[in-house]
């Protein structure tokens, strides 16, 4: 166990459900992030929260929406997603400024039909 | 554009044997370097961290710097098939709004 928890662990979606996934993390870090990684592709980086604002935001289609709504939780809110939107979602969180490394939840496997 | 290489591999070592992964990036400005090891199917679990050059030893690893040639290493010591497994190399600035960027990652199989 990392300290950082993410719920669903899998989920299945039809393209014209809404859900979302949660993360939460218990290290008294100040930034979270979001990533996707498809299958044999490398990690994409997708959302940054330093401080509950976010601060990059990697060109993402509007159907992923996140929401940071205090330093140890970050949500990302999914509707009309795409088949190619399958893929591993992995929350991640870490000290901003001090270069100690992220730290990864488990991730939720994604499958959209 | 800020990269991290790394050979896809697989790099296949052989039980007992010492694993070499290797990493080159191209941002001079970079202050913290990071390994990850990711099973299958899991997520990335930090491992190592160096931040001066030279080498820095935990355990079987050995994470190794050189900010001159802008190289970063991991060997694995006594490689077990249990280290089978991507290994990722990420590096950042540590300053400003500027997130670890990370390598494809090496796949490497140790074999029993």
């Amino acid at each position: 166990e990392t300290g950082v928890t993410q719920t669903p662990r899998h989920l299945v979606m039809g393209m014209t459900n809404k859900k979302s996934l949660k993360c939460e993390q218990h290290l008294g870090h100040n930034a979270m992030y979001w990533y996707k990684q498809s299958a044999k592709k490398p990690l994409e980086l997708m959302f940054v929260y330093s401080l509950e604002e976010r601060v990059e935001n990697n060109s993402v289609p509007s159907r992923f929406s996140p929401e940071c709504p205090n330093s140890s939780h970050l949500f990302l809110h999914l509707h009309t997603l795409q088949p190619e939107d399958s893929a591993l979602y992995l929350c991640a969180s870490s000290h901003f400024h001090e270069g100690r490394g992220q730290y990864f939840g488990p991730g939720t496997r994604l499958t959209v039909t | 554009q800020k990269e991290v290489e790394q050979n896809s591999g697989p790099l296949s070592v052989p039980e007992g044997a010492i694993a070499s992964l290797n990493c080159t990036y191209s941002d001079r400005g970079s202050q913290s370097f990071f390994w990850y090891r990711q099973y299958s199917g899991k997520s990335p679990e930090l491992i190592m961290f160096i931040y001066s050059n030279g080498d820095k030893e935990d355990g079987r690893f050995t994470a190794q710097l050189n900010k001159a040639s802008q190289y970063v290493s991991l060997l694995i010591r006594d490689s077990q098939p249990s280290d089978s497994a991507t290994y990722l190399c990420a590096v950042t600035r540590n300053s400003g709004n500027t997130p670890l960027v990370f390598g494809k990652g090496t796949r490497l199989s140790v074999i029993a």
